[in-house]
């Protein structure tokens, strides 16, 4: 397994224009979710999957932002109409109940570069 | 909510010098505490951990104790490496059941040669 994997790692877009990004999760692991990080700040929570289902939004997830985890395995973020303040790190996690519960010890992707000009 | 403050960086050393990384917490009970690190291009990956008070992790000659009286998960490290610059990320439970990690602002440390 090669951890989690994110695609792309950097994208430049054009304000307005949507975009969508790619996590493949460790594969036995149920839980997936998706942080964006901005300069200088810390990874901030934007939703979470188990399995198929999303759980929990934060609200800074706004109306132009939708997540999916189709089957329950890799999931996709899209932003539609995209606006400058997207530019940031978008990052995905993934874990096991059991570290989950036990040890919180996410497996973070790399991450996604947005850029939006 | 729960929120975790860190000392704001960069922090420049040299090497082999003696590390410390601040950090304060908000919580209501005694939540675990956690200390990630992001080294440049990579994700986030998780270095240290303390689940009660009194607890100290440690990881990679890195350690951090778990003081419930100062409300603190200070980092620390006697003699840093060149490969050890990186940010480092105090989290702690978002306050949910389900794994949700509220992160620090993140401190960035350089060490030269």
């Amino acid at each position: 397994d090669t951890g989690v994997s994110q695609d792309p790692r950097h994208k430049i877009t054009k304000r307005g224009q949507n975009v969508t990004f790619r996590c493949d999760p460790i594969s036995e692991h149920n839980r997936l979710y998706w942080y964006r990080q901005t300069l200088g700040q810390g990874p901030e929570f934007l939703t979470y999957f188990q399995n198929e289902a999303q759980l929990e939004k934060s609200r800074l997830l706004s109306d132009r932002f939708s997540a999916e985890r189709p089957k329950g395995s890799f999931s996709t973020l899209e932003i539609q109409r995209t606006e400058q303040g997207d530019s940031a790190m978008y990052l995905c996690a993934s874990s096991s109940p059991v570290a989950d519960l036990l040890n919180y010890g996410y497996t973070f992707g790399s991450g996604t570069r947005l850029t939006v000009v | 909510g729960d929120s975790v403050t860190q000392m704001e960086g960069p922090v420049t050393l040299s090497e082999e010098a003696f590390l410390t990384i601040n950090c304060t917490y908000t919580a209501t009970g005694y939540p675990s505490l956690f200390w990630y690190v992001q080294y440049p291009g990579e994700g986030l990956q998780l270095l240290l951990k303390a689940t009660k008070a009194d607890d100290k992790g440690s990881n990679k000659g890195f350690e951090a104790t778990y003081r419930k009286e100062t409300t603190s998960f200070h980092l620390e490290k006697g003699s840093v490496q060149v490969s050890d610059s990186a940010v480092y990320f105090c989290a702690l439970p978002g306050g949910d059941s389900w794994g949700k990690l509220q992160f620090g602002a993140g401190t960035q440390v350089v060490v030269t040669p």
